[in-house]
């Protein structure tokens, strides 16, 4: 079974259109995360979920939000798509937020903004 | 603030050569280090990891020890395969109130046969 698993894989869509991308862990741990990586491969941060409760939120537009209904679900709601916003989204959970732990990413989903 | 810097790339080796990858480090608190790698259109995978000054993190042949007082993770393969091409990024986590990893900008690694 797969630890981190985020659908789809692959989304092809046109701009001004709304996504989500799905995710789910089954490793039993209390903390989530969206990254995204951009067409240079530099990965950052955009949210992260505590036992359902947001503990970071960097500066993304509004027009992404995410949505944890419980602590094995975080999906990434998109709204009003740009061009901009084509990249590679990975989700991504660790067991909590102490330094010790080790965070376990999804395989990624590769969002294309036509 | 944390940061991560690794060397630029594209570094491209022949099969069998020795490979170092440069990744120094600025956090605050103490930091647990990481190698991830990411494959040709693949997710991020964990390679090794490291959470205390002077632990060697190893897998697949690849090495890695913590150097706190270079505050250095050199990420080390005494010989490549081709096998081996990929991104690979040096990466922290430090808790201490900061509940992310921070990425190096990654090292595009390609072995020729």
């Amino acid at each position: 079974d797969t630890a981190v698993s985020q659908t789809p894989k692959y989304l092809v869509t046109q701009m001004g259109n709304d996504k989500s991308i799905k995710c789910e862990q089954n490793l039993g741990h209390d903390t989530m995360y969206w990254y995204k990586q951009d067409s240079k491969k530099f990965l950052k941060i955009m949210f992260s979920y505590n036992n359902k409760e947001l503990i970071i939120n960097e500066t993304v537009p509004n027009r992404f939000s995410p949505k944890s209904p419980d602590k094995a679900h975080l999906n990434l709601h998109i709204n009003s798509l740009e061009l901009g916003d084509s990249a590679v989204y990975f989700c991504a959970s660790s067991q909590g937020t102490g330094r010790g732990n080790t965070i376990y990413f999804g395989e990624g989903s590769w969002l294309t903004v036509v | 603030g944390n940061s991560v810097t690794q060397m630029e790339g594209p570094v491209t080796l022949s099969e069998e050569a020795f490979l170092t990858i440069n990744c120094t480090y600025t956090a605050t608190g103490y930091p647990s280090l990481f190698w991830y790698v990411q494959y040709p259109g693949e997710g991020l995978q964990l390679l090794l990891k490291a959470t205390k000054a002077d632990d060697k993190g190893s897998n697949k042949g690849f090495e890695a020890t913590y150097r706190k007082e270079t505050t250095s993770f050199h990420l080390e393969k005494g010989s490549v395969q081709v096998s081996d091409s990929a991104v690979y990024f040096c990466a922290l986590f430090s808790g201490a109130g900061s509940y992310q990893l921070t990425f190096g900008k990654g090292t595009k690694l390609s072995v020729i046969p």
